[in-house]
């Protein structure tokens, strides 16, 4: 068990569908991460959380909509998605975001779109 | 903006062998940290090495070492006695010092390691 959780494994959903990814952490990590994954294209970084609260969105489709509910669990909620969207997505949490120590990640979803 | 180039997107090595994969970067800072991360067919991201960019020593781990020229900005990556555990995607990221964003990692396109018996 890596200590962050990612459900589920795969994923795969049509254009018009409304899905939720979700991260879990008992690390004690208090920043929380959504990274894209495409093949041959570098990890994009998404969204991050400190204490719960947004702190970066870098500059992602609104199609993406991330919550933060507590600083153990993250989740990405999906709708209206494009083909161009199946990725795998990464979840990663660390100490403290002004830091990024102890970066931990989990196995991710493999997301297509249909 | 830093970026991170993986120019091998595909690497292979005799088990036992040494293997080296290389990283350079473009950033305008004199502080940061630089990572290798290794991720598995299990996908799981994980840290292989770790360096910090004030430190002139390379950093080792067992059989990983790096080799860290600060400035012809490059950060390769030597792995020693290669099994075949070792096969996977090995990406170099790179992540700034100071605070705000510091956190963000930026990664490289990721180079393919097989380890052939």
């Amino acid at each position: 068990e890596t200590g962050v959780t990612q459900t589920p494994r795969h994923l795969v959903m049509g254009m018009t569908n409304k899905k939720s990814l979700k991260c879990e952490q008992h690390l004690g990590h208090n920043a929380m991460y959504w990274y894209k994954q495409s093949a041959k294209k570098p990890l994009e970084l998404m969204f991050v959380y400190s204490l719960e609260e947004r702190v970066e969105n870098n500059s992602v489709p609104s199609r993406f909509s991330p919550e933060c509910p507590n600083s153990s669990h993250l989740f990405l909620h999906l709708h209206t998605l494009q083909p161009e969207d199946s990725a795998l997505y990464l979840c990663a949490s660390s100490q403290d975001w002004r830091t990024g120590y102890g970066y931990t990640f989990g196995s991710g979803t493999r997301l297509t779109v249909v | 903006a830093q970026t991170v180039t993986q120019s091998q997107p595909e690497m292979s090595v005799q088990e036992a062998e040494t293997v080296t994969l290389s990283c350079t970067y473009d950033t305008s800072e004199s502080d940061y940290y630089l990572f290798w991360y290794k991720q598995p067919p299990s996908r799981q991201m994980i840290l292989v090495i770790r360096q910090e960019a004030y430190k002139q020593q390379n950093a080792t781990e067992n059989r990983f070492s790096v080799n860290f020229q600060k400035a012809a900005k490059s950060f390769s990556l030597k792995i020693s006695d290669s099994q075949l555990g070792d096969a996977a995607m090995y990406f170099c990221a790179y992540r700034s010092w100071e605070g705000g964003t510091a956190s963000k990692l930026t990664f490289g396109t990721g180079t393919r390691l097989q380890v052939t018996l």
